[in-house]
């Protein structure tokens, strides 16, 4: 197995740009998870889904974030207008049904918005 | 998050030397998960522990869970360069939620 892969790796875009960040989970896998990592911060989570829906996006900064997850292979998270405080490494994870299961983190999306 | 500290925040150690790492939780615990993270890459899951006075081995790391101080610790026996990157804790806490701890930086010089 691949294990979870993200795309882009690395990501710079001005401010105001929308940035889409890409998750492929391992196969098999029924939950995703969308993570922010800064040094201030340490490592959040922002939301996660179970078979696809969301279940909790109490960790999601604001309105300009968005995640979606359309089927059970592909999933995304948007950030439109981004700023610069939206720069930090994004990582996605995948785990067998929420609980009590190890998670599997993909290598992460560095962005950066000047 | 502050439902769950680690200690220390950072360590450097002599390669050869035993450490331990500390994670605290504000909430009752159902499970406690360790992470190892190098700098610029994912998270690899090291051990997971359910159970209150559990505690599992992997090569040279051992993790124990305390359920009644919400707690776990890990430790490294005869640390080598190859150890060092940061510490993770994560637990499955009351709620059905889930936390990362801030993290140990760990540094072992050679």
């Amino acid at each position: 197995d691949a294990g979870v892969i993200q795309s882009p790796r690395h990501e710079v875009t001005e401010m105001g740009q929308e940035v889409t960040l890409r998750c492929k989970p391992i196969s098999g896998h029924n939950s995703l998870f969308w993570y922010r990592q800064t040094m201030m911060r340490g490592l959040e989570l922002l939301i996660y889904f179970n078979n696809n829906v969301p279940i909790d996006d109490s960790g999601m900064p604001e309105d300009r974030f968005s995640a979606k997850m359309p089927n059970a292979s592909f999933s995304t998270l948007k950030i439109q207008p981004s700023e610069p405080r939206d720069s930090a490494v994004y990582f996605c994870a995948s785990s067998l049904p929420q609980g009590r299961n190890e998670q599997y983190f993909g290598p992460g999306t560095r962005l950066t918005v000047t | 998050s502050q439902e769950l500290e680690q200690s220390p925040q950072s360590l450097i150690v002599q390669e050869g030397k035993n450490l331990t790492i500390n994670c605290t939780s504000s909430k009752t615990l159902y499970g406690l998960y360790w992470y190892k993270q190098k700098y610029g890459e994912g998270l690899i899951f090291l051990m997971m522990l359910q159970k209150g006075g559990e505690e599992k081995s992997h090569e040279k790391i051992t993790a124990k869970l305390d359920e009644k101080k919400q707690q776990s610790s890990l430790h490294i026996t005869a640390s080598q360069p190859s150890h060092a990157g940061i510490y993770l804790c994560g637990a499955d806490v009351i709620g059905n939620q889930f936390y990362f701890g801030t993290g140990t930086s760990l540094t072992v010089i050679p």
